[in-house]
């Protein structure tokens, strides 16, 4: 059974990368047919689609975070990455990570701007 | 972008049925939009029901079924049980973009 698991800071200074890493086991990033996604919930309000990568490192992202937006994929150590430049307070959020196609998701991560 | 648009809440009785719905604001919903649902209860992360417009995975309970309906994805929730209140999401893709809708907080009472 595939599981994922987010890991990473959870707090930000307003200005600075927010980088987080979804580590997967269980099931290899490689042998999937699937985009693995990260996804966003700030306190209490709806879901955010960020973006998705594929194991070959195609990527999409949403359209309104893309230029602050990276997803990569590390193969060989079976997770993927997120990073979000510039960050401010409404990047404040549950973080997660999903393969939204393939089904799991992570239990997610909170992560805070503040100074 | 678009926006993607479901009922803010719907009640159902236990044992009933109910039905949500997933429009989009470009148009009419297809299986190119690749609908998918999703479940959220309190306090726990999100998990996917339903993908393809259709299809269950093996943690799905065959009493929740997904579908096109007039004009949008639909997820029908049959034979409620207390354990299904929830907020349920949709999400469509537009061009391998993907939008999340406003969700549904479905209550069972």
């Amino acid at each position: 059974q595939v599981q994922l698991q987010e890991s990473g800071p959870g707090l930000v200074k307003p200005s600075e990368t927010l980088s987080l890493t979804c580590t997967v086991s269980g099931g290899s990033i490689s042998r999937s047919s699937y985009y693995w996604d990260w996804i966003r919930q700030p306190p209490g309000k709806g879901l955010e689609w960020i973006g998705s990568v594929f194991y070959g490192g195609s990527t999409f992202y949403n359209p309104s975070l893309k230029s602050r937006v990276t997803i990569s994929v590390d193969t060989s150590k079976n997770h993927f990455s997120l990073k979000l430049i510039s960050v401010t307070a409404a990047d404040t959020a549950v973080y997660y990570c999903a393969s939204l196609q393939g089904g799991p998701w992570g239990r997610g991560t909170t992560v805070s701007v503040s100074s | 972008q678009a926006v993607v648009t479901q009922e803010p809440s719907l009640t159902v009785s236990p044992g009933g049925t109910v039905t949500l719905t997933c429009d989009s604001s470009t148009g009419a919903v297809t299986g190119g939009h690749y609908p998918y649902w999703f479940q959220q209860k309190p306090g726990q992360a999100p998990r996917t029901l339903i993908f393809d417009t259709s299809n269950k995975h093996s943690w799905t309970p065959a009493r929740f079924s997904g579908s096109l309906l007039g004009g949008k994805a639909a997820l029908t929730l049959s034979d409620a049980q207390p354990e299904d209140e929830a907020e349920y999401y949709c999400s469509l893709s537009y061009s391998g973009a993907r939008i999340f809708g406003t969700g549904t907080k479905v209550t069972v009472l």
